[in-house]
């Protein structure tokens, strides 16, 4: 299984700083040109919300704020300017290959 | 507008089975992957497994395997997540969703294991 290793577990930023989250794969994610690495970010009481889709492409609806970048096994979702409404936990995870997998998480707290 | 509405909160005794449902509209499950994750209490996700409703082929994590079975009824566009041998282990919220990039999720179904 592939293991998506996310750092830090928690973080505090302040309101309108940068936020940078990493999420390192223990084998590439990459096929044919493309990173199969997505992002997510998780309110409590709600599902998930795809953020970011095949390493850097940003899912339709969310602020361009949110950003990832990264190929092969390491892999980085920046949010900047922070806003309030970001205090979530954010997650990585892997669609290259059986069984999908995600990252432990990260917390993110708006100082 | 795409919409994953699941089944309600299931309240279930041990060694029991639970059979969860996920109603697709505004789109057709042929159409692509469904997937089902969990998570427990204060816990990261987990992916159990996903379908194709195309031609009903699975794939599961093989922490699940023997736990899970993922179907699908193209005709009422439905996916189901049956689980059995229910243990204070399976406690936790079961999630469908789309596509291999998840894009839409359903709201959760929350699954108690407690006789």
């Amino acid at each position: 299984d592939i293991v998506l290793t996310q750092s830090p577990a928690s973080l505090a930023v302040s309101l309108g700083q940068r936020a940078t989250i990493s999420c390192k794969a223990s084998q590439s994610v990459d096929y044919d040109g493309d990173s199969y690495m997505n992002w997510y970010q998780q309110k409590p009481g709600q599902p998930p919300k795809l953020l970011i889709y095949a390493a850097s492409n940003l899912e339709s609806g969310i602020p361009a704020r949110f950003s990832g970048s990264g190929s092969g096994t390491d892999f980085t979702l920046n949010i900047h300017p922070v806003e309030e409404e970001d205090a979530a936990t954010y997650y990585c995870q892997q669609s290259n290959e059986d069984p999908y997998t995600f990252g432990g998480g990260t917390k993110l707290e708006i100082k | 507008e795409v919409q994953l509405q699941q089944s309600g909160a299931e309240l279930v005794k041990p060694g029991a089975s639970v059979k969860l449902s996920c109603t697709a509209s505004g789109f057709n499950i042929k159409d692509t992957y469904m997937h089902w994750v969990k998570q427990r209490p204060e816990q990261g996700l987990e992916w159990i497994g996903r379908i194709d409703p195309a031609n009903g082929n699975t794939k599961y994590d093989p922490k699940f395997q023997g736990k899970a079975t993922i179907t699908a009824d193209t005709s009422s566009n439905t996916a189901y997540l049956q689980l059995s041998s229910l243990t204070s282990e399976d406690t936790a919220v079961y999630y469908c969703a789309r596509r291999h990039a998840m894009d839409y999720w359903g709201q959760g179904t929350s699954v108690t294991v407690s006789s």
